[in-house]
């Protein structure tokens, strides 16, 4: 069975300040890594995505994720934070080929301060 | 593209009460997923379907929960009768066979 972990419900940073969203994942084989993005009352924004190509991902909004496959995680970072970046964000799992469920993890929310 | 749309974006309803919340995917997608998230519980899948025939319902609480896809580019999911700790956002996403996955803006359900 898959499952993600995200290490922090709550990350809060100044504007400006690198931003580092944890995410530990668990599969029984070489997952797909997915990272989204919730504004409030709104649905799911994918950020980026890791289907076992290049290890570092970038994505949008100056996000990106390394996939380190020795450490079975998945983090996400942002050199400088932004006001508009205070969202909650979601990490999530899926096996890879076509016909696969995305698991999510439960979320961390960060909150960016000036 | 519209994007993956779904309907109503509110409904508040009454226990006991039937409630059908309703998705039509991309065009082209060929898997479409219902999530449901709480605070309790964040995201949880319900069920999801590849080419209109239902995978995995392993997620549905319970047999008041029922979900069908009639053709490509129709889904509803049903709940008969419906509970006050049914209450969340209900979200709808699809996917073709070999790209990412697009989440609907979801339906939010109160049952009082």
């Amino acid at each position: 069975a898959q499952s993600v972990t995200q290490l922090g419900s709550h990350v809060s940073v100044s504007e400006g300040a690198l931003v580092l969203l944890r995410c530990n994942y668990s599969s029984s084989v070489p997952p797909y890594l997915f990272w989204y993005v919730q504004y409030p009352n709104q649905g799911l924004q994918l950020l980026l995505k890791y289907t076992s190509a290049a290890t570092l991902v970038k994505g949008i909004n100056g996000f990106e994720a390394e996939f380190k496959k020795s450490e079975t995680s998945f983090h996400l970072t942002k050199p400088s934070a932004h006001m508009s970046d205070a969202a909650e964000y979601f990490c999530a799992v899926s096996e890879p080929g076509g016909y696969n469920k995305l698991i999510f993890g439960a979320g961390t929310r960060l909150a960016v301060h000036p | 593209d519209a994007g993956v749309i779904q309907s109503p974006r509110h409904e508040v309803t009454e226990m006991g009460q039937e409630v059908t919340l309703r998705c039509k995917p991309i065009s082209g997608h060929n898997s479409l997923f219902w999530y449901r998230q709480t605070m309790m519980r964040g995201l949880e899948l319900l069920i999801y379907f590849n080419n209109n025939v239902p995978i995995d319902d392993s997620g549905m609480p319970e047999d008041r929960f029922s979900a069908k896809m009639p053709n490509a580019s129709f889904s509803t999911l049903k709940i008969q009768p419906s509970e006050p700790r049914d209450s969340a956002v209900y979200f709808c996403a699809s996917r073709p066979l070999d790209g990412g996955y697009t989440f609907g803006s979801g339906t939010r359900l109160t049952v009082v």
